[in-house]
């Protein structure tokens, strides 16, 4: 069974940039996550999809992040303007039932 | 209070020990619990659960759940150096439909 899938791996942008990320879930994973992790803490939910639907994005910063889910499968997560605090790993994750988490490689994004 | 919090270390034990990694938790977070060990420069993977009183036990694997205390703990029976990772503590908080909350992980280093 393949993975969750994202891209790219590394990213540096210059602040006020914007940036995109990918992500791929499991096959047949109806929910799908974007965690935010900050060197040195845990992972924090940023939004959870339940198929095309949100389900929580009371942790996105929507001034400046935006995220959907295609036809309930791909999903990107984009920033714009990135600050310097932005960076950090982002992780996707995917579901087959609650909390029951895989976790894709992540994207590594530095703001300069 | 933090939702979840742990103490992030390191944590160094002698290979053949026992490690033994604790995390608390608040009323918000739901008696339901997961533990996810994270290779540096990794995404975290799920290496246990609990969600009733007790222990539970898999492998060299143990985690222990005090509803009374709110206290989570995972300990692993001869440990080893392949064991050196961050390991996270997890608990639900159930707000629109509920979410993983993370604690910021304990780093473990078991030496040869």
């Amino acid at each position: 069974e393949a993975g969750v899938a994202q891209s790219p791996r590394y990213k540096i942008i210059e602040k006020r940039q914007s940036v995109a990320f990918w992500c791929n879930p499991i096959s047949g994973h109806a929910t799908l996550y974007w965690y935010q992790q900050i060197l040195g803490q845990g992972p924090k939910l940023l939004i959870q999809f339940q198929n095309n639907g949100v389900v929580d994005d009371s942790q996105l910063p929507k001034d400046r992040f935006s995220a959907e889910r295609l036809k309930g499968v791909d999903s990107t997560l984009k920033i714009q303007p990135a600050k310097l605090e932005d960076s950090a790993v982002y992780l996707c994750a995917s579901s087959p039932e609650n909390f029951r988490e895989y976790f894709g490689p992540g994207t590594r994004l530095t703001v300069t | 209070q933090k939702e979840v919090e742990q103490n992030s270390g390191p944590l160094s034990v002698p290979e053949g020990a026992i490690a033994s990694l604790n995390c608390t938790y608040s009323d918000r977070v739901s008696q339901s619990f997961f533990w996810y060990r994270q290779y540096s420069g990794k995404s975290p993977e799920l290496i246990m659960s609990i969600y009733s009183n007790g222990d539970k036990e898999d492998g060299r694997f143990t985690a222990q759940l005090n509803k009374a205390s709110q206290y989570v703990s995972l300990l692993i029976r001869d440990s080893q150096p392949s064991d050196s990772a961050t390991y996270l503590c997890a608990g639900i908080v159930y707000n629109q439909g509920g979410k993983l909350i993370f604690g910021q992980g304990t780093e473990l280093s078991v030496k040869p």
